[in-house]
């Protein structure tokens, strides 16, 4: 089956300007994840969804950062008002139903480069 | 919080020789362990995992050790192929919680 999916794959924008990421989880998989990782630093957790339960936000660097789940699958995450230090890769994770143990199947990332 | 750390330097090895790779974390000793393997432009894979009370997994030519009494894992790939030459990632439970801490991750570079 299709693995999790990402989209743009690149994006580059202006200062100031917002920018919307999707993420497309795998078939069936309750629990999603959003990343950041910037060069040569580690995956740095932003916010993660599971089911119907309220999402951990403890990641998120600002108020500028948010982010949603529709229907329990298909993810946004939207950066408002955006500035160089968000240049990253933005990483989009699923797991079956978020156990501690469990694996994490990612997509391929979003580069965002901010101007 | 849990600190983790993993050699920034990259790991240059001969094709057939094993290569190692390390893990080192401070703090609370985690419930379980999780490599990854990432490339240029791509998501982690999983690998592997190794829990607390494992001191050893084995996965075709990978192999994880865990010491929680020195607070370290190794990862080791026996025989070594250009094909493994990517960026490995080591990922620990957060004490509880269902979202890992990642590594920066060791770049391996296998030379034929």
């Amino acid at each position: 089956g299709a693995g999790v999916s990402q989209s743009p794959s690149n994006k580059v924008t202006e200062k100031g300007k917002d920018v919307e990421l999707r993420c497309d989880p795998i078939s069936g998989h309750t629990a999603l994840y959003w990343y950041r990782q910037s060069l040569g630093q580690g995956l740095e957790f932003l916010i993660y969804f599971q089911g119907n339960s309220a999402p951990d936000k403890s990641g998120l660097p600002s108020d500028r950062f948010s982010a949603e789940r529709t229907g329990g699958s298909v993810s946004t995450l939207t950066i408002q008002r955006t500035q160089q230090e968000d240049s990253a890769v933005y990483l989009c994770a699923s797991s079956l139903s978020g156990g501690a143990q469990e694996t994490q199947y990612f997509g391929p990332g979003t580069r965002l480069l901010v101007l | 919080s849990q600190k983790i750390e993993q050699n920034s330097e990259a790991l240059n090895i001969q094709e057939g020789k094993t290569a190692t790779l390390t893990c080192n974390y401070t703090n609370y000793s985690p419930a379980y362990l999780q490599w990854y393997r990432q490339d240029p432009g791509r998501g982690p894979v999983f690998l592997l995992l190794i829990r607390e009370n494992e001191k050893e997994k084995r996965k075709e030519r990978l192999k994880v050790t865990f010491d929680t009494t020195l607070k370290q894992s190794l990862f080791h790939i026996t025989a070594s192929q250009p094909a493994d030459s990517a960026t490995y990632l080591c990922a620990l439970d957060r004490g509880g919680s269902y979202i890992p801490t990642f590594g920066r991750g060791t770049s391996l570079i296998v030379h034929p």
